[in-house]
Formats: C-alpha cells, structure tokens, sequence
C-alpha cells in the first residue's frame, strides 16, 4: 500500500455544476477525514468517517455538501451547485482510529477551481 | 473564541541555525498537539505528537515543547537545511474527539544555504 491516494489531482468546473471527489485510504485504516484548504491557510475539519458511519460534520459542510463511504474503504465527497467560494483543496486523510492521539496520513489533495 | 495562532510571516534562517516556530492557543484544552510539514502542492505529513502530559519531545533533528499553562508548543529544527524548506503546522486533538484536527494557519520557513 503506497498511501493515501486521490482523484482528481485538479478539477476545473463552472459554477452550479456538481463534482465528486474520490479518496483511497490506507486499507487498515477505519477512520477517514475531510479537510478543506485555502491558501495560505490551515486545513479545516469538514467530516470523518469511522468505518462507514460519519460519525461528524463540521458546521463549515452546507448542504451543498455530502461525503459517504459506503463499504468503510473508500470515500467519496460531493459538491453540488458549485460557487466561486467552493475553490480550495480538499484533502483527504487517514488514521487508524487509536484511543490516545493519532497520526493522520495525508493524501495529495484533488485541488478545485470553480469559475 | 477559539484559535489556533502561528507566526503567518515566513521565518528565514541560515543553514546550521536553530529554527524555533511558535504555535499558541486559546479557548482550548488539547489532550494533543502534533506538528505536520506541507510542502507546496502537497499534503500535510507528520512529524511529531505530543501529550499534554509530556514537556518535551525529540524525533532526530526535531524538538517540541508543551506548555499547557502558557498555552504554547515551540517546534525547533536544529542544524537546519536548505531541504528543512516547508510549511509547518501545528494541530489540536481535544480528547474523545475522533481524532479530529484543529490545525493553525501554519507558518512558512525558508532555510538559505
């Protein structure tokens, strides 16, 4: 397993169109996380997935927003109606959920452009 | 409010310096602090964790601190690299919070040879 992986890489749509983003995790991994990021920022908390209940949702995901993981292995994201605000990176992550702090790893981001 | 604050101005040093990195809180209480290094166009990846009950922690060239009175962690690389080049971040993990990350907005270093 080579990590976490993501796709698209980039995305380029014009705004009210839907997109999906897809990610891979590390296949022992139970938990999944969505972040987003702008730049010169942070990454910001969007949801997770333990197994294949999403256990939280950030008050930063509007109803434009919706991710699943189906079988508990990969993890889709879904933005409908997209807006010029929606452009960031979306990063996905993974860890395997352990009691006292947990490493996060990182997939490489699909980056979104909306017009 | 909450929030998370790194030093937003780039930190330039010489190669072979210290880089120490600041990172402070407020409004939390962190039962984690990790550091992560982002290169451009890329996601984050991690370098260090530490509890809120340890003081110090190293990983080779890398040191942190924790002060959870002052409410601060300082991220030091010593005998720095012009490859050491990257953003770092700091995350809060607050305890039976599904591991979720509250990251600041990082702070850019740039180590010149």
């Amino acid at each position: 397993d080579t990590g976490v992986s993501q796709d698209p890489r980039h995305k380029i749509t014009k705004r009210g169109q839907n997109v999906t983003f897809r990610c891979d995790p590390i296949s022992e991994h139970n938990r999944l996380y969505w972040y987003r990021q702008t730049l010169g920022q942070g990454p910001e908390f969007l949801t997770y997935f333990q197994n294949e209940a999403q256990l939280e949702k950030s008050r930063l995901l509007s109803d434009r927003f919706s991710a699943e993981r189906p079988k508990g292995s990969f993890s889709t994201l879904e933005i409908q109606r997209t807006e010029q605000g929606d452009s960031a990176m979306y990063l996905c992550a993974s860890s395997l959920g352990l009691a006292g702090g947990g490493e996060q790893f990182f997939g490489p981001g699909t980056r979104l452009t909306v017009l | 409010s909450q929030k998370i604050e790194q030093n937003s101005e780039a930190l330039n040093i010489q190669e072979g310096k210290t880089a120490t990195l600041t990172c402070n809180y407020t409004n939390y209480s962190p039962a984690y602090l990790q550091w992560y290094r982002q290169d451009p166009g890329r996601g984050p990846v991690f370098l260090l964790l530490i509890r809120e009950n340890e003081k110090e922690k190293r990983k080779e060239r890398l040191k942190v601190t924790f002060d959870t009175t002052l409410k601060q962690s300082l991220f030091h690389i010593t005998a720095s690299q012009p490859a050491d080049s990257a953003t770092y971040l700091c995350a809060l993990e607050v305890n039976n919070a599904g591991n979720m990350l509250t990251f600041g907005g990082g702070t850019r270093l740039m180590v010149k040879p």
